[in-house]
């Protein structure tokens, strides 16, 4: 049984570019969570999506949308990407929005030059 | 801001067992205790979760205070591999606010031979 898979493991960027990570959620899962790590801290709360609808959003600028799918799978887009935005981006996924544990993959670590 | 507070750092002795505190005094009646780990380079990892009485799994056991203003993490017995950051996080089960995880520091855990 696949866990939560996340494409692409690596990327490299440049100033002002846009990117576009992908998330496969765990079977039965219905819900997907995003956050963003950067090095030395811990991981925060980008969004999360849950019925194809954002459900709740952190103190994240506009820059970073998303977007879930009918199966249940999750884009999140950054535009105009800054040398901040280097970081790990992590998706995590659960069944329902509230209670039960959320599963992360292992992130696509984002690179800005 | 993360509702929990953490040691930054603690030893322990392959073998032996891995007691790691964490302090939640504001925590409300309505929110969990979650326990994840991250090992270098990965997610973070699903550990344990509850609400008011003590649960144990396969890998570790949660020790809730009677006034839930504090919790310990128990692995029974830790091995090299139990080596990683641990996030002790207080999540809202219901709700507009709920569903998302807030970290904070986490404790660095070194389990030594």
């Amino acid at each position: 049984d696949a866990g939560v898979t996340q494409s692409p493991t690596h990327l490299i960027k440049t100033r002002g570019q846009q990117v576009t990570l992908r998330c496969s959620p765990k079977s039965g899962h219905d819900t997907v969570s995003w956050y963003q790590q950067a090095l030395g801290q811990g991981p925060q709360f980008i969004f999360q999506y849950y019925e194809e609808e954002e459900r709740q959003r952190g103190n994240f600028p506009d820059r970073f949308s998303g977007h879930q799918f009918p199966n249940y799978s999750s884009e999140l887009n950054v535009n105009a990407l800054l040398l901040g935005d280097s970081a790990l981006y992590l998706c995590a996924s659960s069944f329902g929005q509230h209670n039960q544990p959320q599963h992360f993959g292992d992130g696509t670590r984002l690179s800005i030059l | 801001d993360a509702k929990t507070t953490q040691p930054p750092s603690m030893d322990c002795a392959e073998g032996r067992a891995a007691n790691l505190p964490c302090n939640h005094s504001t925590i409300s009646g309505n929110e969990y205790v979650y326990w994840y780990r991250q090992i270098h380079s990965q997610g973070p990892q699903y550990i344990i979760h509850g609400l008011k009485n003590n649960e144990t799994n396969e890998m570790a056991s949660l020790i809730i205070t009677e006034d839930r203003k504090s919790s310990t993490l128990i692995l029974p017995h830790a091995t090299l591999r139990d080596t990683a950051v641990y996030y002790c996080i207080v999540r809202v089960a219901s709700g507009n606010q709920g569903g998302k995880l807030i970290f904070g520091q986490g404790t660095e855990l070194s389990v030594k031979p």
